[in-house]
């Protein structure tokens, strides 16, 4: 089944531990991106990858790290989390750049900062 | 203040009515405009598609207008279902930036 996953799901966790949230795609899609999403604001992009090796900065990429060694991965990293980074995360994935493709979203990664 | 305004931010409606949500945007040049379902706790899932030369496209029960001129689009819901309880999320996309708005949180009720 063509799908994008995350894990963890669910994460309580202190300000200042470090912290990794796997993304990973089966369809063998160029671009990826993550997101955070806050009540009453609409998605908001941190980073994208348009492609292995290649990333660059969102809207809101303070505070956060990623990388893309390989296609099929797009992990997003906190090194010292805040309890503003406290949000839901997708992770999300499309084949290329071309306007009309369609993008698929992770089921999403709810995160707490204490 | 956001590219992409949505209303109302949330409605209750009773199975088998329709509805119709709103989307205002302010991007412009566009490539395309989107409305996606988002049910609790899940991703966003494309429902339509919609580029600068169409005013309408449906699928299924869903059917989302777009003026250009004006800059809105809609997305109608016919005889809702319990299932169609989501959020709506209306996105435009300039090139390779998106933009989301915050979306409408629609409650059907039996």
């Amino acid at each position: 089944e063509a799908q994008v996953t995350q894990n963890p799901r669910y994460l309580i966790t202190v300000t200042g531990k470090k912290l990794t949230v796997t993304c990973s795609q089966n369809m063998n899609h160029e671009y990826m991106s993550w997101y955070r999403q806050d009540p009453g604001l609409g998605l908001r992009q941190i980073y994208y990858s348009m492609n292995v090796e290649v990333t660059d900065k969102g809207d809101v990429p303070e505070g956060y790290k990623v990388s893309r060694k390989e296609k099929r991965n797009f992990p997003l990293i906190l090194e010292s989390p805040s309890p503003n980074q406290t949000s839901l995360y997708f992770c999300a994935s499309r084949p290329g750049t071309s306007g009309s493709e369609t993008q698929y979203f992770g089921p999403g990664t709810r995160l707490l900062v204490l | 203040k956001n590219q992409v305004e949505q209303s109302p931010q949330s409605l209750i409606i009773l199975e088998g009515k329709n509805c119709t949500l709103q989307c205002n945007y302010t991007v412009s040049p566009f490539s395309n405009l989107r409305w996606y379902k988002q049910d609790t706790g899940r991703g966003p899932v494309s429902l339509t598609i919609m580029t600068f030369s169409e005013n309408t496209k449906s699928n299924g029960r869903y059917t989302a207008t777009l003026d250009a001129d004006t800059k809105q689009s809609s997305l109608h819901i016919t005889a809702s279902q319990l299932s169609d309880s989501a959020s709506y999320i209306c996105v435009v996309r300039k090139s390779e930036d998106m933009r989301f708005g915050a979306g409408t949180r629609l409650t059907v009720k039996p």
